[in-house]
């Protein structure tokens, strides 16, 4: 079974700064996705970005992008010039992209989260 | 186009009764994914559905606890006899045909067993 670990429970930064979160995971399959999930005060999870395991080049979406190091099995998100927006639980989560096996590879895994406080 | 729809936002029981959470996909969206959140924790997997069957319960309670997606209509996630145990923050996601591994999350049902 795949596990999805995320060692920091808290992290702070200035605004205007730059700030990294890490994520660690466990699996035996090849070809998979990472995503990074935001969930704001609101509890509305929301998809911050996006890696397929098969691409070399890490993501980027403006101010966030990633850190992927599939051998390390590592998946780091970086937020830079971080706004008090950003403050949030951050889920590092994986989806492994086989398919079959009675549907049970659709589902994704969660980290435990690291919640981000944006000081002003 | 709305995004995922989830009714009631808040849920109030009290032990021993049933709580119906319920999930309208976003359109065109015909895979159903329910996810359980305890406090200090990230989301687990409980169940996902296509429209009339269960794909994989595999992330249920083996009791008390059923999903259904039928023709019409939302899904609900049904849970009788609730225990405080049972107090948690209930997120729907759905997912197109053919991109499953894009979710899009509904603002989640918060249940509290008094």
């Amino acid at each position: 079974a795949q596990t999805v670990t995320q060692s920091q429970p808290e992290m702070s930064v200035q605004e205007a700064e730059t700030v990294t979160l890490s994520c660690t995971y466990d699996t035996s399959e090849s070809d998979y996705y990472l995503f990074w999930y935001k969930q704001p005060p609101s509890r509305q999870m929301i998809l911050v970005i996006r890696q397929e395991a098969y691409k070399q080049q890490n993501a980027t979406e403006n101010r966030f992008s990633v850190n992927f190091q599939k051998a390390a099995k590592s998946f780091s998100l970086k937020i830079s010039d971080s706004q008090l927006g950003d403050a949030a639980m951050y889920f590092c989560a994986y989806r492994s992209s086989v398919l079959g096996g009675g549907g049970s590879n659709y589902k994704l895994t969660f980290g435990k989260g690291t919640l981000l406080t944006v000081n002003p | 186009n709305a995004g995922v729809m989830q009714n009631p936002r808040h849920l109030v029981r009290r032990r021993g009764q049933e709580a119906r959470l319920r999930c309208s996909p976003m359109k065109g969206h015909s895979h159903v994914y329910w996810y359980r959140q305890l406090p200090e924790e990230g989301l687990k997997f409980m169940v996902y559905l296509q429209k009339e069957n269960i794909i994989d319960e595999s992330g249920m309670p083996k009791e008390r606890f059923s999903a259904e997606f039928p023709k019409e209509g939302p899904s609900i996630l049904r849970i009788q006899q609730v225990v405080r145990g049972d107090s948690a923050a209930y997120f729907c996601a759905s997912s197109p045909p053919f991109r499953a591994y894009e979710q899009f999350f509904g603002p989640g049902t918060r249940l509290t067993v008094l």
